[in-house]
């Protein structure tokens, strides 16, 4: 079956460590994304990446580091200068056609992270 | 700048129609809807084109004002199934290449038996 998977579901870290959250998508699909939700906040921004060895910051980057080396995989590293690293991260992907825009994403099922 | 999406939350009874609203400040290329059960992942509803093209679900429809910068999600003769929190994103005119989507903060809507 096709799809995005994220891993692990939930982590939990002490605080001052970096983390390291994998997505993988199989659908072939150029663009990736990573979003943060918080409650009440909806779904924000991190990185985004079109092509491989390419990304982009989104709206809320800072504290973050991404890495784009195979199309399959875009894993998120949320460093320890990120100050509120509590969260649920989504990841998603999605085709590309710069003539019709942007096109409808695929999330993966998310990872909460705590830290303590 | 993240769209205003309106009303905060909706309760409503099987059957009953519902209306949500999403709104930017900036000139919109498209407009995109999800819908995230509680603990899943976001799922695709619908996109809006400016010009008028759709894309998406059968049993839900939806509305782009261009000119207001404005789109609007019909529920009709709700279901059980369609409780959740709707999002939407808006792909913003003129950002090229690196265009992205900026979703609103979500509206929580609950179906009632």
């Amino acid at each position: 079956d096709g799809g995005i998977t994220q891993s692990p579901k939930y982590l939990f870290r002490k605080e001052g460590q970096n983390v390291t959250l994998s997505c993988e998508q199989n659908l072939n699909h150029d663009a990736m994304y990573w979003y943060r939700q918080d409650p009440g906040q909806g779904l924000r921004l991190i990185y985004y990446s079109q092509i491989v060895n390419d990304f982009q910051k989104g709206d809320i980057a800072e504290g973050y580091s991404v890495s784009r080396e195979k199309k399959e995989s875009f894993p998120l590293t949320v460093t320890s200068a990120q100050k509120n690293p509590t969260a649920f991260y989504l990841c998603a992907s999605s085709m590309l056609d710069f003539d019709r825009g942007l096109s409808e994403q695929f999330f993966g099922p998310g990872t909460r992270l705590t830290v303590l | 700048q993240q769209p205003v999406q309106s009303p905060q939350a909706v309760i409503l009874r099987e059957g009953e129609d519902a209306v949500i609203n999403c709104s930017s400040s900036k000139a919109l290329y498209s407009v995109h809807w999800y819908r995230q059960k509680h603990g899943e992942a976001p799922v695709f509803l619908m996109i809006l084109l400016k010009g008028g093209e759709q894309k998406g679900h059968e049993k839900i429809s939806a509305s782009f004002n261009e000119k207001k910068q404005q789109s609007s999600l019909y529920l009709t003769a709700s279901q059980l199934s369609y409780s959740g929190t709707y999002f939407c994103g808006t792909e913003t005119l003129g950002t090229g290449a690196n265009s992205k989507l900026t979703f609103g903060k979500g509206i929580t809507l609950s179906v009632r038996p």
